[in-house]
């Protein structure tokens, strides 16, 4: 099994629709994070968190929400989502140094 | 603005060839740079700089970090097709704990 586990893998929605993407790790890392990728823009910081009671804002944290349900468990929501949060989705672990990435969650917004 | 640049953005090589990608950075509180491989999805780690001066090595893959003129590099030496991917590199910051990511180098090496 993965260390990092995203669901769902892809998903296809459409403009205005709910949608979140869960992140779980075996690692027992208290460092969770969520990246989004586009082409020719690398990684971008989306939310990070330390624990269950530490939530912090990353660069592009607009129009995103997120919920730490438990050290191993961290979600991301879209509440409306639109066209230009169509990307590939990716979850990070980390304790110091090194992190850990999940297969990521390819988003497609219609 | 804490950030991170990466070039080339892009790169094409023949098989044997030996390439040298770039990354620079300019950031409030520098703890390590890191450098990842990603072919089809998740980002694969390569190495660690915390140090400058230090060259960390892989087989063919070898890095190092100057923290004086804030910059690293990844060199590969006698490329393969299977190493093309996107190489990225990102700068841990200390005190938050927020890793910036640089845009990649995309490389392609041709047979």
């Amino acid at each position: 099994d993965a260390d990092v586990t995203q669901t769902p893998r892809n998903r296809i929605t459409k403009t205005g629709k709910r949608i979140m993407l869960e992140c779980s790790q075996t690692k027992g890392h208290d460092r969770m994070y969520w990246y989004r990728q586009d082409p020719g823009l690398g990684l971008r910081l989306i939310y990070y968190s330390f624990d269950v009671k530490d939530i912090n804002k990353g660069e592009i944290s607009d129009g995103y929400s997120v919920s730490r349900q438990a050290q191993a468990k961290f979600s991301l929501s879209l509440e409306s989502a639109i066209p230009n949060q169509t990307a590939l989705y990716f979850c990070a672990t980390g304790s110091t140094g090194e992190l850990f990435f999940g297969e990521g969650s390819r988003l497609t917004v219609l | 603005e804490d950030k991170v640049v990466q070039s080339p953005l892009s790169l094409v090589v023949h098989e044997g060839d030996t390439v040298t990608l770039n990354c620079s950075y300019e950031v409030t509180n520098f703890r390590s740079l890191l450098w990842y491989k990603q072919e089809k999805k998740a980002p694969t780690f390569l190495f660690m700089l915390t140090s400058s001066g230090i060259e960390k090595k892989s087989g063919r893959l070898s890095s190092i970090l100057d923290k004086k003129e804030l910059f690293s590099i990844l060199n590969i030496t006698a490329t393969q097709t299977g190493d093309s991917a996107i190489y990225l590199c990102a700068v841990e910051l200390s005190g938050t704990y927020k890793y910036i990511f640089g845009t990649g180098t995309r490389l392609k090496v041709l047979a």
